[in-house]
């Protein structure tokens, strides 16, 4: 069964400062691998996606890599800011095209 | 366009009551799907829809039915509500693409007391 796991599950950084966001999963025969970001009391909205033939995925000041054989993902974000403060899920496809997620990582990120 | 719409947002039912969480989205999406979210844990897939008519079975599917009434609209049936279903319920709609976005709406709160 396909374990998802996010360390650490809660980070506070000031602002400027870079986050790195991890992921691991045990099991590398996934689809793809997405990235989402939660508000307090809101749905989830999608960051980026990678393929499992993809390497990286870049949005602005975010940047997600890929290590399938190794089963983990890491999730950057550049220079953060107040507005970056939410909760961080990750979730792999598997090849039944279900999503598997891990518990999320709360970031807090302080003027 | 107004994406994956849920409705209600908040509910509290009392044990043993029943009720019906309604999703619609207006993409033109083949999948939806629902999911519950509990404190600590990630989301976890209760039942999907790959297709109009068709409904499977996700990791956590005791306690609920559903129906795909259309390609728009998918409801979630809780018949007999118990305190361990409180929670907050997604629900969330997809291309045929596997590899495609998931794309959600903003969630139901619901607590049973």
């Amino acid at each position: 069964k396909q374990e998802v796991t996010q360390i650490p599950a809660a980070l506070s950084v000031p602002e400027g400062e870079n986050l790195v966001l991890n992921c691991s999963f045990t099991d590398s025969a996934i689809y793809n691998l997405q990235w989402f970001r939660q508000d307090p009391g809101k749905g989830l909205t999608s960051l980026l996606l990678i393929q499992s033939s993809q390497r990286e995925q870049t949005s602005g000041r975010l940047n997600a890599s890929l290590d399938k054989s190794s089963g983990r993902s890491t999730l950057y974000i550049a220079a953060s800011q107040p507005g970056d403060s939410a909760t961080y899920l990750c979730a792999v496809t598997d090849s039944w095209g279900k999503l598997q997620f891990g518990a999320g990582t709360q970031v807090v990120v302080t003027p | 366009n107004a994406g994956v719409t849920q409705t209600p947002k908040f509910q509290v039912l009392k044990t043993g009551q029943s009720m019906t969480l309604q999703c619609a989205q207006d993409m033109n999406h083949n999948s939806m799907y629902w999911y519950r979210q509990d404190p600590g844990m990630g989301l976890r897939l209760i039942y999907y829809s790959a297709s109009e008519g068709t409904t499977d079975k996700g990791e956590v599917p005791n306690g609920y039915n559903v129906s795909r009434l259309n390609k728009r609209e998918f409801s979630l049936r809780l018949e007999s509500a118990a305190p361990s279903q409180t929670s907050v319920y997604f629900c969330a709609s997809q291309t045929v693409d596997r590899g495609s976005e998931q794309y959600f709406g903003p969630g139901t709160r619901l607590t049973v007391t």
